[in-house]
């Protein structure tokens, strides 16, 4: 099976700092990854991905780093603002799609 | 806007009851996922169809079932609620069979046991 797991819960930033959150994954033959953003009241939206061939892959102000041989995922989030305060899932696909618990960012104005 | 319609917004019945929630995917989607989000709690995966065939399943009570019809639509049916099945519960698309494309996600049905 697939286990997903994070290391924070909660993680609180400056406005215009840079944030990390991470990921831990147990199954190494999974082989896409992706992160989500929840806001309150709405369904997880898609910010970023990332497949198992890859160590890396940046968009705009965000960037996933991939480590298989420790099975971590992260997130950066450059320059954060006060519209990235949300909640962010990491989503494991395997045999199915199984997401960490969250971690709830809130930025500091 | 993903897409994605999930109705009704909001549910409240009593414990004991039946309800069924429903989904309609993004056009041209052929996956569709549940999943359960408990108040302060991560996405629990339920269950996934491709096409009107079941492909994956999670932690699904045997009170629980779901179907996706021919319209690619999908309905998950809840029976015999107790109080903490309350909860949020999403639906998602995605466009392929395997699970290497993103999922889409509607806003939810928050359901309300009393």
């Amino acid at each position: 099976g697939e286990s997903v797991g994070l290391h924070l819960p909660t993680l609180s930033v400056q406005e215009g700092d840079n944030s990390i959150i991470n990921c831990a994954y147990s199954n190494s033959a999974s082989d896409y990854f992706i992160w989500y953003k929840q806001e309150s009241g709405k369904g997880p939206q898609f910010i970023i991905d990332i497949r198992s061939n890859m160590d890396k892959r940046q968009g705009q102000r965000v960037t996933v780093l991939l480590n298989k041989t420790v099975k971590h995922l992260s997130l950066q989030i450059a320059a954060t603002q006060p519209g990235d305060s949300a909640v962010y899932f990491c989503a494991v696909h395997y045999d199915k799609v199984i997401f960490g618990p969250g971690t709830s960012l809130s930025v500091i104005p | 806007d993903s897409g994605v319609t999930q109705t009704p917004k909001h549910l409240i019945t009593a414990t004991g009851q039946r309800v069924t929630l429903r989904c309609s995917p993004r056009s041209g989607d052929l996956s569709v996922y549940w999943y359960q989000q408990s108040l302060d709690q991560g996405l629990q995966f339920l269950i996934q169809y491709y096409n009107g065939e079941e492909r994956a399943k999670g932690n699904i009570l045997e009170r629980f079932s779901a179907q996706q019809f021919p319209d690619l639509h999908s309905e998950l049916n809840l029976s015999s609620l107790e109080l903490g099945d309350s909860a949020l519960y999403f639906c998602a698309s995605s466009g392929g069979q395997s699970h290497n494309s993103p999922l889409h996600f509607g806003n939810g049905t928050r359901l309300t046991v009393t």
